[in-house]
């Protein structure tokens, strides 16, 4: 049972222009929401949070947006950049428990 | 560098057998997880332990099994080897705290099941 979803498996943007990754839930539990961004043969890094009482919460070229009545969320990053092609997951938390999704693979074209 | 280590980076095993995947958590942290990626499928949490005890469970089959050590790193044990156990284990660690929720995430063990 996934309760975290990535539906889109790749994006590709051309530099400069805005990246959007979205990401579905299905535990109204989840009581914080993040990202990760993964390079080949690296594990994951922590890029940004929001709490589950937040709607929005930025942090220079990313911002993520929460939209808890519909249970999604969404990453944007403006202005892409190269350096910023990699897969990208989210995940959300309950109580002890981390749930990832598959993840997204963005490309930024220069 | 996330300052988590895991050892052995590639692991070649036939089915049936048994491996142990060892993990050490950046320094000061307490949390440490193990997560799953199969092939096209999201890191699948495993288990979580703290300061030495389990503290949460998730899809970990009966064949897997855990412990963190009191000097803090954890091993992951893999016995009765299939084929679907081929995947990317990666271990986390974190603070652990109760507000905790960034974890700092190893390189990964690469298991291939032959």
């Amino acid at each position: 049972d996934q309760q975290v979803k990535q539906n889109s498996p790749s994006l590709s943007v051309q530099e400069g222009r805005i990246s959007i990754l979205n990401c579905d839930y299905t535990n109204s539990m989840f009581d914080y929401f993040l990202w990760y961004k993964k390079y080949p043969a690296e594990g994951p890094t922590f890029l940004i949070s929001i709490s589950s009482i937040k709607d929005k919460n930025e942090d220079g070229r990313f911002t993520v947006f929460l939209n808890k009545s519909a249970k999604h969320l969404s990453l944007h990053i403006v202005p892409s950049q190269p350096g910023d092609s990699a897969v990208y997951f989210c995940a959300a938390r309950t109580g002890n428990q981390f749930y990832f999704g598959t993840g997204t693979s963005l490309t930024v074209i220069p | 560098d996330s300052g988590v280590t895991q050892t052995p980076k590639h692991l070649i095993t036939a089915t049936g057998q048994r491996v142990t995947l060892r993990c050490s958590p950046r320094s000061g942290d307490l949390s440490v997880y193990w997560y799953q990626q199969s092939l096209d499928q999201g890191l699948q949490f495993l288990i979580q332990y703290y300061n030495g005890e389990e503290r949460a469970k998730g899809n970990i089959l009966e064949r897997f099994s855990a412990q963190q050590f009191p000097d803090l790193h954890s091993e992951l044990n893999l016995s009765s080897l299939e084929l679907g156990d081929s995947a990317l284990y990666f271990c986390a660690s974190s603070v652990g705290g109760a507000g905790d929720f960034e974890q700092y995430f190893g390189p990964g063990t690469r298991l291939t099941v032959t």
